[in-house]
């Protein structure tokens, strides 16, 4: 089965960057999209970035997205980190099946 | 707007059954499919499957055959999740979510319903 890795949490303080990591378990990462979903405590997730690297309106461009097939994997960068950034984050693709996969979340911490 | 609406929160006993709807506005419900994401408590996303809102044909993913059935009422753009047999391990919050307006990613997402199984 495809799986997503993610660290379980980063942190960082704010006006930094940091970066997080999505590594796909078989397979090529670069053959479906990804996407990133962030979730803060009590509300359902919204996405900050789709299709890899495309940000939906309304998501400041400190939040970038960028896939590296060298390493099977993708990740979300934020930079210039504010406190409201703080949340869990979560990858998304797909399988070969095409149904849903996530990456099992998180939690970045802005101190 | 665009938006899906959730039905309220499920208190219920181990063996019953709960149906879970997602009422859809603001656009062509025919025309995206939904989806279901379930997140235990202080958990992660879990995909659960989509149903195909033109054929009502659903598909599942492992984990979630047999107990979990989606199916839907077209002439008021609803969408239901139904779990028999509930277990403890069921409690979560269950998310109803769907690409309207996109390529296939979940753009727009319920606001969750909280079902909990407890004796």
């Amino acid at each position: 089965n495809f799986m997503l890795t993610q660290p379980h949490s980063v942190s960082e303080s704010p006006g930094e960057t940091v970066t997080i990591s999505c590594t796909g378990s078989s397979g090529s990462i670069a053959s479906n999209y990804v996407q990133w979903y962030q979730q803060r405590p009590g509300s359902a997730p919204t996405v900050v970035i789709y299709e890899d690297n495309q940000r939906p309106s309304g998501v400041p461009d400190r939040f970038s997205g960028s896939i590296d097939s060298s390493s099977n994997s993708a990740s979300l960068t934020i930079s210039g980190l504010k406190t409201e950034d703080e949340a869990d984050y979560y990858c998304q693709s797909y399988d070969t099946r095409y149904l849903g996969v996530f990456g099992g979340g998180t939690k970045l911490t802005v101190l | 707007q665009v938006q899906l609406v959730q039905s309220g929160s499920e208190l219920k006993k181990p063996g019953a059954s709960v149906k879970v709807s997602c009422k859809a506005s603001g656009y062509t419900f025919t025309q995206f499919a939904m989806n279901w994401v379930r997140q235990a408590p202080g958990q992660g996303l879990e995909y659960m499957g989509w149903i195909n809102t033109r054929t009502g044909n659903p598909t599942y993913a492992q984990g979630f055959t047999g107990r979990f059935v989606f199916f839907l009422d077209t002439p008021v753009n609803t969408a239901y999740l139904q779990i028999s047999s509930l277990k403890a391990e069921d409690t979560a919050v269950y998310y109803c979510a769907s690409p309207v307006g996109s390529g296939s990613y979940y753009r727009i997402w319920g606001q969750g319903t909280l079902v909990t199984v407890s004796s």
